[in-house]
């Protein structure tokens, strides 16, 4: 199976930072990865398909970088909705596999 | 509108049986693969199993292998997930989503597993 690892498991800022989460596969995935926004009590919601690709409707402050076994995704400047913990998820062989999630929280 | 409506969750014996049901509604349920994803209370997202359009494939987590069985119903735009051999470790929100998964899911379903 393909693991997911990112880092780091959670990180404080404040509104307005740039915040870059990277997470990486245990082997190459080429860019078949996607990034997942998940509020407490909600369903998630992806945010990035495709390494790179911003999902209709995602504000462009989020964006997606990599391919291979490295990836990023970066928020250019948080915003208070933002706060919420991002999940990246490997579908280039099964089991698909999520990442164990990175906590975004208020400095 | 998209709409994915799960249903079916619950509190189960340990070894019990609870199919889980996704209603779809909003677009062209037999053209898009499907999937499930649960999360254990205070845990990360878990990829569960995945069905081809046309139900002639899928694949699930080594976890569930030979306990869980997912399959969909195209003509009345329904993916379900049948659990037997239930087990505390499966207690979880039991998320549908469209894709692998992609831009829609479900509000999630509860299964609870215990005596």
């Amino acid at each position: 199976d393909i693991q997911m690892t990112q880092s780091p498991s959670s990180l404080s800022a404040s509104v307005g930072d740039r915040v870059s989460i990277t997470c990486r596969a245990s082997q190459g995935i080429r860019n078949d990865l996607g990034w997942y926004q998940q509020k407490p009590g909600k369903a998630p919601k992806r945010l990035i398909y495709a390494a790179s690709s911003l999902q209709s409707g995602v504000p462009s402050r989020f964006s997606g970088s990599g391919s291979g076994t490295e990836f990023t995704l970066t928020i250019s400047s948080l915003q208070p909705e933002d706060f919420a913990t991002y999940y990246c998820l490997q579908h280039n062989s099964y089991p698909f596999t999520f990442g164990p999630g990175t906590k975004v929280d208020i400095k | 509108e998209v709409q994915l409506v799960e249903s079916g969750g619950g509190l189960v014996q340990p070894g019990g049986s609870l199919r889980l049901s996704c209603a779809a509604s909003g677009f062209t349920f037999s053209t898009i693969w499907m999937t499930w994803v649960r999360q254990a209370p205070g845990k990360g997202l878990e990829w569960v199993a995945d069905i081809r359009k046309d139900g002639s494939e899928n694949h699930c987590v080594d976890s569930v292998k030979g306990r869980f069985t997912i399959s969909r119903d195209n003509a009345k735009n329904s993916l379900f997930l049948q659990m037997n051999s239930l087990r505390g470790e499966d207690t979880a929100v039991y998320y549908c989503a469209t894709g692998s998964p992609g831009g829609y899911w479900g509000q999630g379903t509860l299964v609870t597993v215990s005596s």
